[in-house]
C-alpha cells in the first residue's frame, strides 16, 4: 500500500507559467517532507523540504505548501523554465526518524517552449 | 570533484550470479544509503548505514546485503541475482543520519538480470 502518492505521472506546462506538482500521503506519523528533482541518467538532487510545523516553505522560484488536515502537499515552480523539465519525487519521513524515508513514484514535468 | 561514485555504470548479469555494486563517497558523510528505482515505483530504500560499522534494513532488503567497514565505502551485494532485481540502483550519503536535506545521490548503476 502506497504511503506517498503522486497521482500524476506527467505534467506539461508552458514556459513562464506556474507548475504545480501534487503529493498525498496516508501515514499521519509523517512529519517531514522533501522534494527531489531528477534528470535522466543522473541521481536525484534535493530541492526543498518542509516540516509539519509549517504550512509553507519558499526558496526562490520553488514553494512547497503543506495541508496536514488533507495530508497533501504541493510544489509550485514559478516561473517555469526549460531546465525545470525533470522527474520530481515527493518523499516523507516519520517522526521517529528511523531512516525509512518513503518516496512517491514521481511526476515527470515537461516545460514547453 | 567531491561527491559519490558508483561502479559499474551498468551491468548485465546472469541469474544466480553474485554481484557487488560499489559506492564510494569523499564527503566524510556519516550516513549512507542504497535505493532501487523501478519504473512506476519511484525510489525504495534497500539498506542504510548511520555510521561506519553499523547497517540497517530499509523497505526492500531481501536478497541484498551491505557492509560498512569504513566511512567512505558502502558496497551492496546480491548473493544470487534474480530477474526481479533488474533495476537502477542509487547510492546516497548524508552528513548525519535522518537528515535528508543534505542527502547526495550517486549517478546510479543500471543492473539487468537475465
Amino acid at each position: 500500500d502506497q504511503q506517498v502518492k503522486q497521482n500524476s505521472p506527467s505534467l506539461s506546462v508552458q514556459e513562464g507559467r506556474i507548475s504545480i506538482l501534487n503529493c498525498d500521503y496516508t501515514n499521519s506519523m509523517f512529519d517531514y517532507f522533501l522534494w527531489y528533482k531528477k534528470y535522466p541518467a543522473e541521481g536525484p538532487t534535493f530541492l526543498i523540504s518542509i516540516s509539519s510545523i509549517k504550512d509553507k516553505n519558499e526558496d526562490g522560484r520553488f514553494t512547497v505548501f503543506l495541508n496536514k488536515s488533507a495530508k497533501h502537499l504541493s510544489l509550485h515552480i514559478v516561473p517555469s523554465q526549460p531546465g525545470d523539465s525533470a522527474v520530481y519525487f515527493c518523499a516523507a519521513l516519520p517522526e521517529n526518524r528511523d531512516d525509512k524515508i518513503i518516496f512517491g513514484k514521481g511526476t515527470r514535468l515537461h516545460i514547453l517552449p | 570533484i567531491a561527491g559519490i561514485t558508483q561502479a559499474p555504470t551498468s551491468q548485465i548479469l546472469a541469474a544466480g550470479r553474485r554481484m557487488t555494486l560499489r559506492c564510494t563517497q569523499d564527503m566524510r558523510h556519516n550516513a549512507m544509503y542504497w535505493y532501487r528505482q523501478d519504473l512506476g515505483l519511484g525510489l525504495r530504500l534497500i539498506h542504510y548505514s548511520n555510521t561506519a560499522g553499523t547497517t540497517g534494513k530499509g523497505e526492500v532488503p531481501d536478497g541484498y546485503s551491505v557492509s560498512r567497514a569504513n566511512t567512505d565505502d558502502f558496497p551492496l551485494t546480491l548473493a544470487s541475482a534474480v530477474p526481479s532485481q533488474t533495476s537502477v540502483y542509487f547510492c546516497a550519503s548524508s552528513d548525519q543520519p535522518g537528515v535528508f536535506d543534505t542527502q547526495y545521490f550517486g549517478p546510479g548503476t543500471r543492473l539487468t538480470v537475465l
